[in-house]
């Protein structure tokens, strides 16, 4: 069972709100990143981080952004909630090996309903 | 254009069976190849990671081949498991992980019926 934690596990809120997703990795990775997946369908890289004050977008344009301030914690910010912003929001995080086995390990993702 | 196609999009097997799920891709170039079992409401977990040269690779009663000549791989599962019902995903690497990006397929809903 991989150590990445991510809160809420679900959220509805309205239109127009500021959340935050929550995503902490105790595991000491250096590269953390966030996943949109909406159901029966692939998971689309949003933002990457290969470390601290390292943060990238990633293939999906997103209106979120991201933060890394500390190694072990990568939050995911949304201004002003739309409702198409509901998706579920997956945070992994991977070590550099320098080798082609790196493994990302996913948190159990939150589920995000915008009314 | 760098892709990865599951099949099929959802099984239903009694417990006890085997099956075999199919990915087929056109990333290039490969750096490996990785299957996931996501579970409801969960995050993805990886089963096995294959390379190149790599063409069978067990992790209990799952099974992966590759053949990356036809850029083929298929997850046998023996002897299935009601805990064994989940999305299993296959995902491809373009190049070393370092450097290389990720595709992911869209899955394939297993549910397995006692």
């Amino acid at each position: 069972e991989a150590d990445i934690y991510q809160t809420p596990r679900y959220l509805v809120i309205g239109t127009g709100k500021k959340i935050t997703l929550e995503c902490s990795q105790t595991m000491g990775h250096d590269k953390m990143y966030w996943y949109q997946q909406d159901p029966g369908m692939e998971l689309h890289l949003i933002h990457y981080s290969y470390g601290v004050n390292s943060t990238e977008k990633g293939d999906l344009s997103s209106e979120s952004t991201v933060s890394r301030i500390r190694t072990e914690h990568f939050p995911l910010t949304l201004e002003s909630a739309r409702p198409s912003h509901t998706s579920q929001y997956l945070c992994a995080s991977s070590y550099s090996t320098g080798g082609t086995e790196e493994t990302q390990y996913f948190g159990p993702g939150t589920r995000l309903l915008v009314l | 254009k760098n892709q990865v196609e599951q099949s099929p999009q959802s099984l239903i097997i009694l417990e006890g069976k085997n099956c075999t799920l199919q990915c087929n891709y056109t990333v290039s170039p490969f750096s490996n190849l990785r299957w996931y079992k996501q579970d409801t409401g969960r995050g993805p977990v990886s089963l096995t990671i294959m390379t190149f040269s790599e063409n069978t690779k067990s992790n209990g009663r799952y099974t992966a081949t590759l053949d990356a000549d036809t850029k083929q791989s298929s997850l046998h599962i023996t002897a299935s498991q009601l805990s064994d019902s989940a999305s299993y995903i296959c995902v491809v690497s373009d190049r070393g992980s370092t450097l290389g990006r990720l595709y992911f397929g869209r899955g394939t809903q297993l549910t397995v019926w006692p």
